[in-house]
């Protein structure tokens, strides 16, 4: 099994800031990472596949980079509704997912 | 559009079967380019593979579950179904149909294992 790690557990950060999120794979995905978004009550929204392309309707401040076993997840300037809990999910071997990051309002 | 939605019973007791049914539109089934999945979120925490089905029959679980789960396509009726046996409260979560990598979700629906 694939095991997918998030740092942090929990970013801090201020509306108009930038935000890192990272995930780690236990072995090589190559590219084949996904982010989502998940707010409260939602189901999760896909935000990023193929570790780098912004699915339909994300905004530009989204971008994903990495390859193999590492990959972020960027966001250029965040907004009121970026906070949120996000979560990468590797589909190289089947499915399994980061344990998320919770984005919070500092 | 492919769009899910998730039908089934809310609460279901403990060594009992949760069964569940995920009925898609926008498309049909009749096709192995799609692998019909379940994913599911306890309250509170993060989300987790249960398995996938592809129109052909074959079946890819999630090896934590795979004793317990057996999932099926009935593509006449535009539905994928989940059975988990022998539950227990370690099972109450949200369960979404969900072809995660291409966005797919449904809305989720929320199962409880009480007595």
């Amino acid at each position: 099994e694939i095991v997918m790690t998030q740092s942090p557990v929990t970013l801090s950060a201020s509306p108009g800031e930038r935000a890192t999120l990272s995930c780690r794979a236990s072995q090589n995905v190559n590219n084949n990472l996904a982010w989502h978004q998940q707010k409260p009550g939602q189901a999760p929204r896909l935000l990023i596949y193929g570790a780098s392309t912004r699915a339909t309707g994300i905004p530009a401040r989204f971008s994903g980079s990495g390859s193999g076993t590492d990959f972020t997840l960027n966001i250029s300037s965040l907004q009121s509704e970026d906070f949120a809990v996000y979560y990468c999910q590797q589909y190289n071997n089947w499915y399994t997912f980061g344990q998320g990051t919770k984005l919070e309002i500092k | 559009q492919l769009q899910f939605q998730e039908s089934g019973p809310g609460l279901v007791k403990p060594s009992e079967t949760l069964s569940l049914i995920c009925t898609v539109s926008g498309v049909s089934m009749n096709t192995d380019i799609y692998a019909w999945g379940w994913v599911r979120q306890p309250p509170g925490k993060g989300l987790e593979w249960i398995g996938s089905v592809y129109y052909s029959g074959h079946t890819y679980y999630n090896p934590s579950l795979k004793s317990r789960v057996t999932m099926s396509v009935d593509a006449p009726k535009s539905q994928f179904s989940l059975n988990l046996k022998s539950v227990t409260a370690a099972d109450t979560a949200v369960y979404y149909c969900a072809i995660p990598e291409r966005g797919i979700w449904g809305q989720g629906t929320l199962v409880t294992v009480s007595s």
